[in-house]
């Protein structure tokens, strides 16, 4: 079965700094996909960015990118110039590529932004 | 922009009381999810559906859990006897296919007393 590690369960910034949120992930497959999910505190979840292990090309959306590294299974997320509305919890996520096939998350990272 | 919507946002319920939450899925959306996360923990799975029957189920979902998607729109989850440890924060999620993201709602945030 598929798991996801996040082993920071806390992290901070400054505002305008830089910051990377770890992940990993174990799977005996070869095609699949990886997001990462936002959670303020309103608890609502929002997709943040996603990652098709096909791709070797690393995705990016505005300030959020990842470094995705197939071979060491490891989905890392990197937030550039942070602002005070990124702080959350955020979580990453597995899914296989079949149409029915559920996400598995991680235990999640609260994220800090100071001024 | 399409979402997820979910009723109520909260709910509080008195223990072995049965509870219906209630989702309308993005109209085009053909794959229906509900997942829970107590307070504080990871967001756990509990059951996909399509097609109008149940595709995978968790350990979570025992026969406690029912979903069903009564008029082609609404899908629902119901809970028929509560218990403390229901509590928790009830989502669905809903996606067009395999390879596109799933859509969350807002939540239920249930509370059984």
């Amino acid at each position: 079965a598929q798991t996801v590690t996040q082993s920071q369960p806390e992290m901070s910034v400054q505002e305008a700094e830089t910051v990377t949120l770890s992940c990993t992930y174990d799977t005996s497959e070869s095609d699949y996909y990886l997001f990462w999910y936002k959670q303020p505190p309103s608890r609502q979840m929002i997709l943040v960015i996603r990652q098709e292990a096909y791709k070797q090309q690393n995705a990016t959306e505005n300030r959020f990118s990842v470094n995705f590294q197939k071979a060491a299974k490891s989905f890392s997320l990197k937030i550039s110039d942070s602002q005070l509305g990124d702080a959350a919890m955020y979580f990453c996520a597995y899914r296989s590529p079949y149409n029915t096939d559920k996400l598995i998350f991680g235990t999640g990272t609260r994220l800090q932004v100071f001024p | 922009e399409p979402e997820v919507t979910q009723t109520p946002s909260h709910q509080v319920t008195q223990m072995g009381q049965e509870v219906i939450l209630r989702c309308v899925p993005i109209s085009n959306h053909l794959y229906f999810y509900w997942y829970r996360q107590i307070l504080g923990q990871k967001v756990e799975f509990l059951v996909s559906f399509y097609n109008n029957e149940i595709s995978e189920k968790s350990e979570i979902f025992d026969d406690q859990f029912s979903v069903e998607r009564p008029d082609g729109s609404n899908f629902t989850l119901k809970i028929r006897s509560t218990k403390l440890e229901d509590s928790a924060m009830y989502f669905c999620a809903t996606h067009l296919s395999g390879n596109t993201e799933a859509f969350f709602g807002q939540g239920t945030r249930l509370t059984v007393v």
